[in-house]
């Protein structure tokens, strides 16, 4: 399986600053690589599909001028959160699918808090 | 994708085996069953996945109805370290788009 990593795994940032978060497949060269966000006690809602090389696919209701996404690299997507306001605060988690078979590997997830 | 439908929480014993089931009633012929869990604070983990066969692998068995209509994930010897939310999605792998829709999930607490 591929080994994916975020970093940073924690951010606390103040209201209306612009955040990155990284997310490396570091054994795997990913052409595609999936955004999700969770609140607190609730599942994984899919943001946007980071596809290298090219936009990102957005899913319903994610601004994507709020979320953007660069899939620079195949072993790179970042994700920077513009304009942060307390409402974003969540865990942001990414994942990369190898095998053809739909099997996903997800990082380790970066909880951001915004005050 | 297929809508599942999962018991909220589950509660299993340390060294029992844990069962936890799922339905999934309108899934469709071209639709795999996955499982996945989530600890705490941390990204979820593929456990298993399987279209009609039972499967088997070094973490879990899956079980899947001859109608396809449920399935089961057995976790055979529970340990501490198994308590997580299990997640299962039914998805269709074969049109290389790997949007995977979760639910709610279970909660397995498993106790000492």
């Amino acid at each position: 399986g591929a080994v994916v990593s975020q970093h940073p795994s924690r951010v606390i940032c103040k209201s209306g600053t612009s955040v990155k978060i990284e997310c490396r497949s570091l054994d795997f060269q990913a052409t595609t690589m999936f955004w999700y966000r969770q609140f607190p006690k609730k599942s994984l809602m899919l943001m946007a599909t980071s596809n290298e090389g090219s936009k990102a696919t957005y899913e319903q209701g994610v601004e994507k001028d709020k979320f953007l996404i660069n899939h620079a690299s195949l072993t790179l997507s970042t994700l920077t959160v513009t304009s942060a306001h307390p409402e974003d605060s969540s865990f942001y988690i990414c994942s990369v699918e190898t095998s053809g078979t739909g099997e996903l590997f997800f990082g380790e997830g970066s909880r951001l808090t915004v005050l | 994708d297929a809508k599942t439908t999962q018991p909220p929480s589950m509660d299993c014993a340390e060294g029992r085996a844990a069962n936890l089931p799922c339905n999934h009633s309108t899934i469709s012929g071209n639709e795999y069953v996955y499982w996945y869990r989530q600890i705490h604070s941390q990204g979820p983990q593929y456990i298993i996945h399987g279209l009609k066969n039972n499967e088997t692998n070094e973490m879990a068995s899956l079980i899947i109805t001859e109608d396809r209509k449920s399935s089961t994930l057995i976790l055979p010897h529970a340990t501490l370290r198994d308590t997580a939310v299990y997640y299962c999605i039914v998805f269709n792998s074969g049109g290389s788009n790997y949007k995977l829709t979760f639910g709610k999930g279970t909660l397995l607490t498993v106790n000492p």
